[in-house]
């Protein structure tokens, strides 16, 4: 059972303009959240998380926005670069509420930049 | 570059067979997570060690095993080898077992079994 979705497998920007990547979570447990990049033959590296106490969280052209009474969050990437071509995975955790702080991933969804 | 290695970076082998997957965590962090991620599919937790302990497991099954030695390396062992074992494992590292404590993720093994 998959409780971590993102339905778009891929996504074409161009450079410059915005990307949105969604995700969307099925376990009401889940209180931290994740978003993960992926160049081939790498491992995912992290690139921005937040709190469901929180609603949005910016780190420089990255903000995650997270929608908990929709279950939902989307990472915006403004402006948008060739070097962000990648898969990008959401994933989530429930520590606060389990103890254990292993995440769920999505299936990811593959951001082409085009320049 | 993570700083946590994993070997070897291609296993090829067959049905009925067993392997074992190195993992070497960051310097200085204690816990590691292997997940698992299939064709097409996201990363599934498999288990996770915290300083030579059992801290959690998902979706492991009963022919895979792991364990954390001493000096903090880890091995993932896969034994009875199907078809559908096919996959990356990626081991990951953190200092903690704290939510924000953030997990690096190693290259990962590709397995293949024919």
């Amino acid at each position: 059972d998959q409780q971590v979705k993102q339905n778009s497998p891929s996504l074409s920007v161009q450079e410059g303009r915005i990307s949105i990547l969604n995700c969307d979570y099925t376990n009401s447990m889940f209180d931290y959240f994740l978003w993960y990049k992926k160049y081939p033959a790498e491992g995912p590296t992290f690139l921005i998380s937040i709190s469901s106490i929180k609603d949005k969280n910016e780190d420089g052209r990255f903000t995650v926005f997270l929608n908990k009474s929709a279950k939902h969050l989307s990472l915006h990437i403004v402006p948008s670069q060739p070097g962000d071509s990648a898969v990008y995975f959401c994933a989530a955790s429930s520590a606060l509420q389990t103890g254990a702080n292993n995440l769920f991933f999505g299936t990811g969804t593959r951001l082409t930049v085009i320049p | 570059d993570s700083g946590v290695t994993q070997t070897p970076k291609h296993l090829i082998t067959a049905t009925g067979q067993r392997v074992t997957l190195r993992c070497s965590p960051r310097s200085g962090d204690l816990s590691v997570y292997w997940y698992q991620q299939s064709l097409d599919q996201g990363l599934q937790f498999l288990i996770q060690y915290y300083n030579g302990e059992e801290r959690a497991k998902g979706n492991i099954l009963e022919r895979f095993s792991a364990q954390q030695f001493p000096d903090l390396h880890s091995e993932l062992n896969l034994s009875s080898l199907e078809l559908g074992d096919s996959a990356l494992y990626f081991c990951a590292s953190s200092a903690g077992t704290l939510r924000n404590n953030e997990q690096f993720f190693g290259p990962g093994t590709r397995l293949t079994v024919l």
